[in-house]
C-alpha cells in the first residue's frame, strides 16, 4: 500500500502560540507533498506544494510566513502554523505523491487544529 | 465562478438504492477526473480515476465523464450503509498538475 500518516491527529493550542504538524509517507518515498486546508462542509483548498529539498510553492492568498512548510526528507514534511489565531482553526490534510511519474496523491488522515 | 461545482447535499437514500453524484467544471483543460471518498474526520481515499471522456466501472461504482458538457458523474449501485461518507470530485489538467476539488456531497445510506 501507500500509507501517509499525520501527527498529531488533533491539537488544541492557545492564541499566539505555534503548532507543528507532521506528515510522513510510511512505506514509500514522496518526491512531492501537498498541504490542504478544509473547513466544515467545504472543499479541500490547496495551501502549498513542497518538493524535497526545495522551498515550498504557496497558493495565492496563503501567507508563507504564517504557514511554514519544511520538506526535509523524502518521507517527512512539516507544516508549522505560527502565531496561531482562532481563524486558523481548521482541518489540515497532507498528501504525498510517490514519484514524478505518478498521478496519484495519497492522503493523510488529517489534523484537527483548534485555536482558543 | 468556481473551477469545480458540486452540490453538497446532504443526500439520504435507503439501502440498495442507486446513487448518482455529479460535478460540473469550467476549465476545459481538465483531463484527469477523480472521485474520492472521505469518512468523517479522515483523509480522502481515491475511489475512481478516469482520463478524458468515457465510462469506467469498478464493482458497484461507475464513473462517467462528459467533457463536451463539462460534467462528471459517479454512480453507486446497490448502495450500502458503509457507503455513507462525503464524496469529493477532483480534477486536473495534467498528470502532475494540482488537484481542484469540489465541495463534496454528503451521502447517508440508511438500512
Amino acid at each position: 500500500g501507500a500509507v501517509v500518516s499525520q501527527h498529531p491527529s488533533r491539537v488544541i493550542c492557545k492564541s499566539g502560540t505555534s503548532v507543528k504538524i507532521e506528515c510522513r509517507s510510511l512505506d514509500f518515498q514522496a518526491t512531492t507533498m501537498f498541504w490542504y486546508r478544509q473547513f466544515p462542509k467545504q472543499s479541500l483548498m490547496l495551501m502549498a506544494t513542497s518538493n524535497e529539498g526545495s522551498k515550498a510553492t504557496y497558493e495565492q492568498g496563503v501567507e508563507k510566513d504564517k504557514f511554514l512548510i519544511n520538506h526535509a526528507s523524502l518521507t517527512l514534511s512539516t507544516l508549522t502554523v505560527t502565531s496561531a489565531h482562532p481563524e486558523d482553526s481548521s482541518f489540515y490534510i497532507c498528501s504525498a505523491r510517490r514519484d514524478s511519474n505518478s498521478y496519484e496523491q495519497y492522503f493523510g488522515p488529517g489534523t484537527r487544529l483548534t485555536v482558543t | 465562478q468556481k473551477e469545480v461545482e458540486q452540490d453538497p447535499g446532504p443526500l439520504s437514500v435507503p439501502e440498495g438504492a442507486i446513487v448518482s453524484l455529479n460535478c460540473t467544471y469550467s476549465n476545459s483543460a481538465f483531463q484527469y477526473f477523480m472521485w474520492y471518498r472521505q469518512y468523517s474526520r479522515k483523509g480522502p481515499e481515491l475511489l475512481m480515476y478516469t482520463y478524458s471522456s468515457g465510462n469506467k466501472e469498478d464493482g458497484r461504482f461507475t464513473a462517467q465523464v462528459d467533457k463536451s458538457s463539462k460534467y462528471i458523474s459517479l454512480f453507486i449501485r446497490d448502495s450500502q450503509p458503509s457507503d455513507s461518507a462525503t464524496y469529493l470530485c477532483a480534477m486536473k489538467g495534467s498528470t502532475l498538475g494540482r488537484l481542484y476539488f469540489g465541495r463534496g456531497t454528503q451521502l447517508t445510506v440508511w438500512p
